[in-house]
């Protein structure tokens, strides 16, 4: 069965330097979720997509963006990138209120 | 404010015998509840769910049960294997609004030794 696809599924980057994380979600499937998961920690929760409109957000900073798109994929745009933002940030995928499907994430090393 | 959480930071159990894996939650507005399991570079597999108008569900060697009224979740593995070897985290939303997202514990790493 198809998967969540998440590209890339790794980056380096400097600080002060953008970086753009791409998210496939699973055919058919309308939502799409980003979560950050820093070294040790629990998942957090980012933002949302519901049929390509915002529905949630949190603890999203400022100089990060995200879009879904009208194919459903969804696109998470990192700006003046921080040490701090050296994570594993997830894409799930559902449909409606069902379970929630991960990726692979992508492991983002800022330096 | 960890809304879930899991006080386990780790299990060690042997094969064959029954894991289980505790979490409690806070918020009064979950209502479905979600057991993930997570290798290392990989991203969270769905094992089970429940929504909060049941107390149990069940779905082959997994068993996940809610007490709504002490707020609190176990997921139940029979017999614990090998290949089970993984963290394993609870999750819980509010699904009155749309696209709810998942907050989630802070993991159980389960050990099945031989």
């Amino acid at each position: 069965a198809a998967g969540v696809i998440q590209s890339p599924r790794h980056l380096i980057k400097e600080k002060r330097e953008t970086a753009t994380l791409k998210c496939y979600p699973i055919p058919r499937h309308d939502t799409v979720y980003w979560y950050q998961q820093g070294p040790g920690q629990d998942p957090q929760f980012l933002i949302s997509f519901y049929e390509k409109m915002q529905s949630d957000k949190g603890s999203i900073p400022d100089r990060f963006s995200a879009q879904q798109f009208s194919d459903y994929h969804s696109e998470l745009n990192m700006s003046s990138l921080e040490l701090g933002d050296s994570a594993l940030y997830f894409c799930a995928s559902s449909l409606e209120f069902s379970e929630q499907f991960f990726g692979p994430g992508t492991r983002l090393t800022v330096l | 404010d960890q809304q879930v959480k899991q006080n386990s930071p780790s299990l060690s159990v042997q094969e064959g015998r029954i894991s289980i894996l505790n979490c409690d939650y806070t918020n009064s507005m979950f209502d479905y509840f979600l057991w993930y399991k997570k290798y290392p570079a990989e991203g969270p597999t769905f094992l089970i769910s429940i929504s909060s108008i049941k107390d149990k569900n069940e779905d082959g060697r997994f068993t996940v049960f809610l007490n709504k009224s002490a707020k609190h979740l176990s997921l139940h593995i029979v017999p614990s294997q090998p290949g089970d070897s993984a963290v394993y985290f609870c999750a819980a939303s509010d699904s009155t609004g749309t696209a709810s997202k998942l907050t989630f514990g802070t993991g159980t790493r389960l050990q099945v030794t031989l």
